[in-house]
């Protein structure tokens, strides 16, 4: 067990609705960062939080938008859902930034768009 | 840029053999290069990671070795074990504020 927890595991909706994925970071961790990986494809960053504050973008839709909150938890929401977007969404954390911290994973939400 | 290139894409090797994968990053600012271990439906783990400074670590059977000069660092996992196949991910860090992850190298380790 990383430490790092994600709810639900699998979400199933339809196009066009909006999901909230939702990530609690590990105990003392102040980083976020929200992967999205579909089938057979690799990890595609999307967002960084850093103590609330959003650090850095990756190819990320207009459509998806995401927050931490100051308990640290962080909200990947994801809205007019389309079948595309169907995938694993992983978040993961770390103490801090990325010059000297370990970045772990947690187990994933399973999103189906059909 | 940002890439990180990863090879092979797939990899099969007898129990015992060695196993290499490798990878090139484009970023000359990363400082930071872990590798993931992923199996059927479960997370990423981490299974070794390695900092600029430093040109070769070692942990058991699996070792990574860096080169800044060339942007190359590789994987290496001796003595392979069935338990050992899964998807392998390496990674470099861009900017302190994000991981950009090659595309994986499925391995399979035939008994």
């Amino acid at each position: 067990d990383s430490g790092v927890t994600q709810t639900p595991k699998h979400l199933i909706t339809a196009t066009g609705q909006r999901v909230t994925l939702r990530c609690s970071p590990r105990s003392g961790d102040l980083s976020v960062y929200w992967y999205q990986q579909s089938l057979d494809q690799g990890l595609q960053f999307l967002i960084h939080y850093y103590n609330g504050e959003e650090r850095a973008k990756g190819n990320i839709l207009e459509r998806f938008s995401a927050q931490q909150f100051p308990d640290l938890h962080s909200e990947l929401n994801l809205s007019s859902l389309e079948l595309g977007d169907s995938a694993l969404y992983f978040c993961a954390s770390s103490v801090g930034v990325l010059r000297d911290e370990k970045l772990f994973f947690g187990s994933g939400t399973q999103l189906s768009v059909l | 840029g940002e890439n990180v290139e990863q090879h092979p894409s797939t990899l099969s090797v007898q129990e015992g053999d060695s196993a290499v994968i490798k990878c090139t990053y484009s970023d000359s600012a990363s400082n930071y290069f872990p590798w993931y271990k992923q199996e059927l439906g479960k997370r990423p783990q981490l299974i070794i990671d390695i900092r600029s400074n430093v040109g070769e670590k070692k942990d058991q059977r699996i070792a990574v070795t860096l080169n800044k000069t060339a942007k190359h660092f590789s994987l290496h996992i001796t003595e392979t074990q069935p338990e050992d196949s899964a998807v392998y991910f390496c990674a470099a860090s861009i900017g302190f504020q994000k991981l950009v992850f090659g595309t994986g190298t499925r391995l399979l380790v035939s008994p």
